[in-house]
């Protein structure tokens, strides 16, 4: 059964970087046709595409977020990382990792979705 | 950008009645990159369904998709206790993948 895991800070500082961390169970990142993502949900607010990588590296980004976010992948461990940098009030969300089928453009498998507030 | 405009904003009705609820684009979007999903308070988003039409594993048959260009439905043909849920619609185009804002259905 695949299973994602976000974790990270759950407070981050204005002008700072935000750094989250997914670790995906139930399957190799780097024996799979599959890419994997990042999404957020602001409180009480829609969802948003941050971006994605592939098992090999290539990535995708929301063009709204590209120059801030980076988004890299250690197979050794299965997990890929989001670093959103500088962060604002406005990035306060549940970030969600999760499997990215790139064959019909969906979100397959999620993570529970981990809440970072940025606040002085 | 693409932009997906889903409606009602929420949906007031009982068990047992029928759901209909919209995504419009603002652009055609191809029938193979339009999903949806249900997001429970609380939980993360589930996939629902994807290509327009097709249901996601393990997802009751009361759930369909149809539609094409820029019109595009989900119907919940009778609503159980819990489907009570916001529901959204996604679409991908040109290495862009974007969400509607969400239609909540909700006990009347």
């Amino acid at each position: 059964q695949l299973q994602l895991q976000e974790s990270g800070p759950g407070l981050v500082k204005p002008s700072e970087a935000l750094s989250l961390t997914c670790t995906v169970s139930g399957a190799s990142i780097d024996r799979s046709t599959y890419y994997w993502g990042w999404l957020r949900q602001p409180p009480g607010k829609g969802l948003e595409w941050i971006g994605t990588i592939s098992y090999r590296g290539n990535t995708y980004y929301n063009p709204s977020r590209k120059s801030r976010a980076t988004i890299s992948v250690d197979t050794s461990k299965n997990q890929f990382s989001l670093k959103l940098s500088p962060v604002t009030a406005a990035d306060t969300a549940i970030y969600y990792c999760a499997r990215h089928n790139y064959g019909d453009h969906t979100f397959d498998y999620w993570g529970l979705g981990t809440l970072v507030t940025v606040t002085s | 950008e693409l932009v997906l405009t889903q409606s009602p904003g929420t949906l007031s009705l009982s068990p047992g009645e029928r759901a209909t609820l919209s995504c419009r684009a603002s652009q055609s979007v191809s029938i193979y990159y339009l999903a949806w999903y249900q997001q429970k308070p609380g939980q993360a988003p589930r996939l629902l369904i994807y290509a327009t039409s097709s249901r996601a594993a393990g997802i009751p048959d009361r759930f369909s998709g149809s539609g094409s260009g820029t019109d595009f439905t989900l119907t919940i043909s009778r609503l159980e206790p819990e489907d009570f849920a916001v529901y959204y619609c996604q679409q991908y185009s040109s290495s862009l993948w974007t969400f509607g804002q969400g239609t909540k259905v909700e006990f009347k």
